[in-house]
């Protein structure tokens, strides 16, 4: 399985190929969907987020596309730049409330200039 | 603005002690929340809280004390530490449910 820092599924990628980035998420009742980018050393950085009546929204170099037959949620980076390299996580929110936000383990994203 | 601000950065501690992790935020954000971050999992919640006054419990809160006497402030007390405390963790604010987190830069605590 995946992990932090351990056995994270890899992704490795050249300057200026577009990334897909996949997360198969747990729960059909999650209604909130959001994908965060962890350099070493730092905090998760939101990049972008959707909500379940969505099927895709699209940021600066950026796409969330969800699938919600499927329970999936991918994010496409395009033109990715070796600043790029980094952990990539979805969380999903199922519930109410603030609790029941669940966060993945990650990818981590290599980019070769 | 400076966002979401942890300190320290890095912590040693022996088992059996206790010690606070301070968290501040300046964004007048509500919601203020410490997770914990450990290899082969995803970020789990510990303590969170909706407002200043008001605190609960996530999903591994034992052996952490919290308390939000301000809007700001938000600090993690390890009681008496445990080696399986050794983690790294970060603290979050949002302006409100379904609203993205923003996280500080986290505190690396070592409990040999």
């Amino acid at each position: 399985g995946e992990s932090v820092g351990l056995h994270l599924p890899t992704l490795s990628v050249q300057e200026g190929d577009n990334s897909i980035i996949n997360c198969a998420y747990s729960n059909s009742a999650s209604d909130y969907f959001i994908w965060y980018k962890q350099e070493s050393g730092k905090g998760p950085q939101f990049i972008i987020d959707i909500r379940s009546n969505m099927d895709k929204r699209q940021g600066q170099r950026v796409t969330v596309l969800l699938n919600k037959t499927v329970k999936h949620l991918s994010l496409q980076i395009a033109a990715t730049q070796p600043g790029d390299s980094a952990v990539y996580f979805c969380a999903e929110n199922w519930g109410p409330g603030y609790s029941t936000l669940t966060f993945g383990k990650g990818t981590m994203l290599l980019v070769s200039p | 603005n400076a966002g979401v601000t942890q300190t320290p950065k890095f912590q040693v501690l022996k088992t059996g002690q206790s010690m606070t992790l301070q968290c501040a935020q300046d964004m007048n954000h509500e919601y203020m929340s410490w997770y914990r971050q450990d290899p082969g999992m995803g970020l789990r919640l510990i303590h969170y809280s909706v407002g200043a006054g008001i605190t609960d419990q996530g999903e591994v809160p034992n052996g952490y004390n919290v308390s939000r006497s301000t809007t700001e402030d938000f600090p993690l007390r390890l009681l008496s530490a445990a080696p399986s405390q050794t983690s790294v963790y970060f603290c979050a604010s949002s302006p409100g449910l379904n609203s993205p987190l923003h996280f500080g830069n986290g505190t690396r605590l070592t409990v040999t």
